[in-house]
């Protein structure tokens, strides 16, 4: 059984870097067939799709973030990390870390519990 | 990318069968069969319960059916039961590569 776990600063200060890891256990994350991606959902919202990395190192972006987010892969540590930089309260959100098959679009299979990040000085 | 539009709430009684709709565009729903729903019980993971509009994961209950018409996708759940208590949203591909989610909505088992 595949599991996600995020980690990470629960509180970030404004125009500061927003660092999360997202540690996979159950499955190799080098085994491929998956992207690891990154969803968030701001307090009583809607969910919103960061982006996505390939085993490969391949990387996708939501072009509404895609200047200040950075999804990079450790497959040593079994672990995907997500960098967001210059945050605004805007950015507080819960961060998802979830498992999308390659072969398809938008199928999340799994996922992980979720991270609270607030942006507050 | 707007975010798809879906109702706020949708309520029923046990053993009832309710639809959720999530609107989009020709650019999104209307455009792709690439259309998913999540079920998520607040402080738990999302879980996957249809995806490419209406294929079930194995071990999803056959209570949840999805379908499309145009730029509306439509989640239903028929045989109501208390579990299924939870926030659903559904997500599509879009035309610029990109994935977009509904802004929820609450099921409420009356």
């Amino acid at each position: 059984q595949v599991q996600l776990q995020e980690s990470g600063p629960g509180l970030v200060k404004p125009s500061q870097t927003l660092s999360l890891n997202c540690t996979v256990s159950g499955g190799s994350i080098s085994s491929g067939g998956y992207y690891w991606s990154w969803i968030r959902q701001h307090p009583g919202k809607g969910l919103e799709w960061i982006g996505y990395i390939y085993y490969s190192g391949g990387t996708y972006y939501n072009p509404s973030l895609k200047s200040r987010v950075s999804v990079s892969i450790d497959t040593s540590k079994n672990q995907i990390s997500l960098k967001l930089g210059s945050v605004t309260s805007a950015d507080t959100a819960v961060y998802y870390c979830a498992r999308e098959d390659s072969g398809g679009y938008g199928v999340f299979d799994y996922w992980g519990q979720g991270t609270l990040v607030t942006v507050s000085s | 990318q707007s975010a798809l539009t879906q109702p706020d709430s949708v309520s029923g009684s046990p053993g009832q069968s309710i639809t959720i709709s999530c609107t989009g565009t020709s650019s999104d729903v209307g455009g792709y069969n690439y259309v998913s729903w999540y079920q998520h019980h607040p402080g738990k993971a999302p879980k996957l319960m249809i995806y490419d509009v209406t294929k079930r994961p194995s071990g999803v209950s056959n209570r949840f059916s999805g379908s499309k018409s145009g730029n509306t996708a439509s989640l239903t759940i028929s045989g109501l039961q208390a579990e299924d208590e939870a926030d659903y949203y559904c997500s599509s591909y879009t035309s610029s590569s990109a994935l977009v989610f509904g802004g929820g909505t609450k099921v409420t088992v009356l």
